[in-house]
């Protein structure tokens, strides 16, 4: 049973780029979550994504959208990348009954130069 | 809002040591806890979690109670091991809508033979 995947695993990007991070949940789940881990801190939810919808929002700007396929994959898209977008992006998969635990992918580790 | 407050790391212990790392919560409501760990380089790892309060949660000789009265989930292990050093995060997250995770600071274990 494969668990949640993510890619690219590192990614370097230039100021005022724009950049995709991608991500497969665990078998049978439906609802991505995409949370951004900066440096010695705990992860920060941005957005979660259930039947190609965006249904909850954490306090991150515009520049960061999102998108999920019908079979259930993610994107997770930043536009006009900032030095303190530089961050290990993580996804979490997991079931909609809302008790269902979040499974966490390893992480794609974005730096912006 | 919910927020989540760690221990201050960095903790190193012993071999064979106790552990014991704090997490208090501020929450409404009756939220899940959830401890997570991340070893270098990688993602999160669930290790235990508690619905309810009074339920204690337990993994690989890790213990934590859901403590309501005193709004703790404090990480406990009787003997630890080398290979016990990571990041240890505390979370909850409310069970009504979307399971939105909120993440403590995270505290760094160091284990020395």
């Amino acid at each position: 049973d494969a668990g949640v995947t993510q890619s690219p695993t590192h990614l370097i990007k230039t100021r005022g780029q724009q950049v995709t991070l991608r991500c497969s949940p665990k078998s049978g789940h439906d609802t991505v979550s995409w949370y951004q881990q900066a440096l010695g801190q705990g992860p920060q939810f941005i957005f979660q994504y259930y039947e190609e919808e965006e249904r909850q929002r954490g306090n991150f700007p515009d520049r960061f959208s999102g998108h999920q396929f019908p079979n259930y994959s993610s994107e997770l898209n930043v536009n006009a990348l900032l030095l303190g977008d530089s961050a290990l992006y993580l996804c979490a998969s997991s079931l909609r009954n809302g008790v269902e635990t979040q499974y966490f992918g390893p992480g794609t580790r974005l730096l912006v130069l | 809002g919910n927020s989540v407050t760690q221990m201050e790391g960095p903790v190193t212990l012993s071999e064979e040591a106790f552990l014991t790392i704090n997490c208090t919560y501020t929450a409404t409501g009756y939220p899940s806890l959830f401890w997570y760990v991340q070893y270098p380089g990688e993602g999160l790892q669930l290790l235990l979690k508690a619905t309810k309060a009074d339920d204690k949660g337990s993994n690989k000789g890790f213990e934590a109670t859901y403590r309501k009265e005193t709004t703790s989930f404090h990480l406990e292990k009787g003997s630890v091991q080398v290979s016990d050093s990571a990041v240890y995060f505390c979370a909850l997250a409310q069970i009504q809508g979307a399971q939105k995770l909120v993440f403590g600071q995270g505290t760094r274990l160091t284990i020395n033979p």
